[in-house]
């Protein structure tokens, strides 16, 4: 069945380094993925999405990178500050399948000033 | 507010129970889409409405769950005979529908089943 998973589970780093969480998914059908952020006690928000026709995207500090063959997709925040820490969530989806969102279970990202 | 809500934003029941949840969606928003999230995981997906249609319902979902938007508005998520596992947050978010659309999430509904 649909599958995403999801690394790490927790990821600390210090105030401006750089972190990175990796994604992979089952449906080789799968087309558009979405990264959302979930702070404490809050709902999750969209932060960027890539489809499969791009292997790159850039939105400031933050970047997506998709691997089709590999159905791989990562997640790249830069220059991390306080206030990046939260959960953060991949996901994949089919466009024009009405968008049926598979979650990974989460990355809890700390960024200690 | 504009954006989808949930009501109510809590819940605590008796197994056995009954209980109903409703979203309202953003209002151009077509589709709508139901999630459980428990303590730890993402969003597990339930199904999901294209104006009145339910289109899709996760096979995880038991007979138990029943869901419906009748007038391709708000939506409603029935659990009957609720049971200690079904203790989570209910999440519902809303889209358009166009090729790459952003989901965008209620503040969800925490229920607590004793």
């Amino acid at each position: 069945g649909e599958n995403v998973e999801q690394h790490p589970s927790t990821l600390s780093v210090q105030e401006g380094d750089s972190a990175v969480i990796k994604c992979t998914y089952s449906d080789s059908a799968s087309n558009y993925f979405p990264w959302y952020k979930q702070e404490l006690g809050k709902r999750p928000q969209l932060i960027i999405d890539i489809r499969s026709n791009v292997g790159e995207k850039k939105d400031q500090r933050i970047a997506v990178t998709l691997n089709k063959t590999a159905k791989h997709f990562s997640l790249h925040i830069t220059e991390t500050q306080p206030e990046d820490s939260a959960v953060y969530f991949c996901a994949a989806s089919i466009m024009g399948g009405g968008f049926k969102t598979i979650f990974g279970a989460g990355t809890r990202l700390f960024v200690k000033a | 507010d504009t954006g989808v809500s949930q009501d109510p934003r809590h819940k605590i029941t008796k197994r056995g129970q009954n209980v109903t949840f409703r979203c309202d969606p953003i209002s151009e928003h077509n589709r709508l889409y139901w999630y459980r999230q428990t303590l730890g995981q993402g969003p597990e997906f339930l199904t999901y409405f294209q104006n009145e249609a339910q289109l899709e319902k996760s096979r995880l979902l038991s007979d138990r769950f029943s869901a419906e938007r009748p007038k391709g508005s708000f939506s409603t998520l029935e659990i009957q005979r609720t049971e200690q596992g079904d203790s989570a947050m209910y999440l519902c978010a809303s889209s358009l529908t166009l090729e790459t659309s952003e989901q965008f999430f209620g503040p969800g509904t925490r229920l607590t089943v004793l």
